[in-house]
């Protein structure tokens, strides 16, 4: 158990549905990092916060939004969902100047 | 801007025989660098990190990578493969004086023969 919680653990959902992918970071992190794991880009950044406020997006698109919350959990939402939105969705926590710790992700399937 | 390129997709070793996973990598600042490993539909764990102390640091179940300025490398070593060291391997890269944010490559399928 690396620490970080990420649920669920697998989603199956129709093309145009909206899911929501929830990440608990580990105890005392601030910073929660999103990443997309498909076959064809590979491992790509989507958005960071850091207590609560964001701090930096990568390739996120404009159908995907995230947020922390004040318990520093964060969700990621994924709106309008096509086929090649299916991927594995990564959350990361990382405390400054440490390394940064994985959860075991989400695998989303769009059908 | 920061990037790295992992020059091998695919490396396969017979058990018991050394491990080299390269890396190059590009940063415009003092870059910290980390190797992660991911086995199959697991998620990525950290085996070591890179940031500007030691160049050659040590990490988890014997693996070691050198940080070579002068050729803008951080190659990943193990003396000798086990079964279980076969999985995916990515160098990553990061800038910590900017947005703190993880550059992958695009990994490295290590295939160990018995």
């Amino acid at each position: 158990d690396s620490g970080v919680t990420q649920t669920p653990k697998h989603l199956i959902t129709a093309t145009g549905q909206r899911v929501t992918l929830r990440c608990s970071p580990r105890s005392g992190d601030l910073s929660v990092y999103w990443y997309q794991q498909s076959l064809d880009q590979g491992l790509q950044f989507l958005i960071q916060y850091y207590n609560g406020e964001e701090r930096a997006k990568g390739n996120i698109l404009e159908r995907f939004s995230a947020q922390q919350f004040p318990d520093l959990h964060s969700e990621l939402n994924l709106s309008s969902l096509e086929l090649g939105d299916s991927a594995l969705y990564f959350c990361a926590s990382s405390a400054r100047g440490e390394g940064y710790t994985f959860g075991s992700g989400t695998r989303l399937t769009v059908v | 801007a920061q990037s790295v390129t992992q020059l091998d997709s695919h490396v396969s070793v017979s058990e018991g025989t050394p491990v080299l996973l390269r890396c190059n990598y590009s940063s415009s600042y003092s870059p910290s660098l980390f190797w992660y490993v991911q086995h199959p539909n697991k998620g990525l764990q950290l085996l070591l990190k890179y940031t500007s102390a030691a160049t050659l640091v040590k990490g988890i179940n014997g693996f070691e990578a050198e940080f070579k300025k002068s050729e803008t490398s951080f190659h990943l070593t193990k003396p000798s493969a086990h079964m279980s060291d076969a999985a995916e391997y990515f160098c990553v890269v990061t800038d910590l004086t900017g947005a703190n944010n993880l550059f992958f490559g695009t990994g490295t399928r290590l295939t160990v023969i018995p």
